[in-house]
């Protein structure tokens, strides 16, 4: 089955600085990956995700970039904010109705006014 | 987009008792999950609950354990039995949209005595 692994688990960055996240998985045969973010007693939810047929997506001060080559993706946010303070979860799947998400181990990402 | 109700939102429960989880969404999906989050830890699939059928459940996890039942297309259940402080934890249904996109329930957070 699929396996992702996800880094940092931790990341701590300034205020307007800018985060990276990396993901890894391991099934050539996905082809969809979103991204979650996960307040402190919230539920999951998306921000952003990305199919196998391109290699970017931006919103705003959010982009995804995926390699299919290497079998990664990252998530970029610029100019962070303490609201972006959270935990990010990435996920693959092999698209289509009745595949399941694998989720990465998550990283809590800390924004320092 | 997808509104899903979840209850109870939590609820602390007494070792070798049960506790049926409800998942109500706003419209008809064919795919429901059940997934459990441990304190600090990402999201681990528990069953796949489908419409009219066995729940497909994912290693580790047994029927007898955590029964499902998904009478139609915008309603699911999951029940912790014979509960023990192990299984204290964050319980959470997903539908998946035709778009591949799952959306999240609020939640159900168990506490075992």
């Amino acid at each position: 089955g699929e396996n992702v692994e996800q880094h940092p688990s931790t990341l701590s960055v300034q205020e307007g600085d800018s985060a990276v996240i990396k993901c890894t998985y391991s099934d050539s045969a996905s082809n969809y990956f979103p991204w979650y973010k996960q307040e402190l007693g919230k539920r999951p939810q998306l921000i952003i995700d990305i199919r196998s047929n391109v290699g970017e997506k931006k919103d705003q001060r959010i982009a995804v970039t995926l390699n299919k080559t290497a079998k990664h993706f990252s998530l970029h946010i610029t100019e962070t904010q303490p609201e972006d303070s959270a935990v990010y979860f990435c996920a693959a799947s092999m698209g289509n109705a009745g595949n399941m998400l694998t989720f990465g181990g998550g990283t809590r990402l800390m924004v320092k006014p | 987009s997808a509104v899903i109700s979840q209850k109870p939102s939590r609820d602390i429960c007494q070792r070798g008792t049960s506790l049926t989880i409800q998942c109500q969404v706003d419209s008809q999906v064919t795919m429901m999950f059940w997934y459990r989050q441990q304190p600090g830890q990402s999201l681990t699939l528990i069953a796949t609950a489908n419409q009219g059928s066995e729940a497909t459940y994912e290693s580790g996890f047994v029927i007898d354990k955590f029964p499902i039942s998904r009478p139609n297309l915008t309603f699911s259940t999951l029940t912790v039995s014979n509960m023990s402080p192990e299984d204290s934890s964050i319980y959470l249904c997903s539908v998946l949209l035709p778009t591949d996109i799952q959306y999240f329930g609020a939640g159900t957070r168990l506490s075992v005595l």
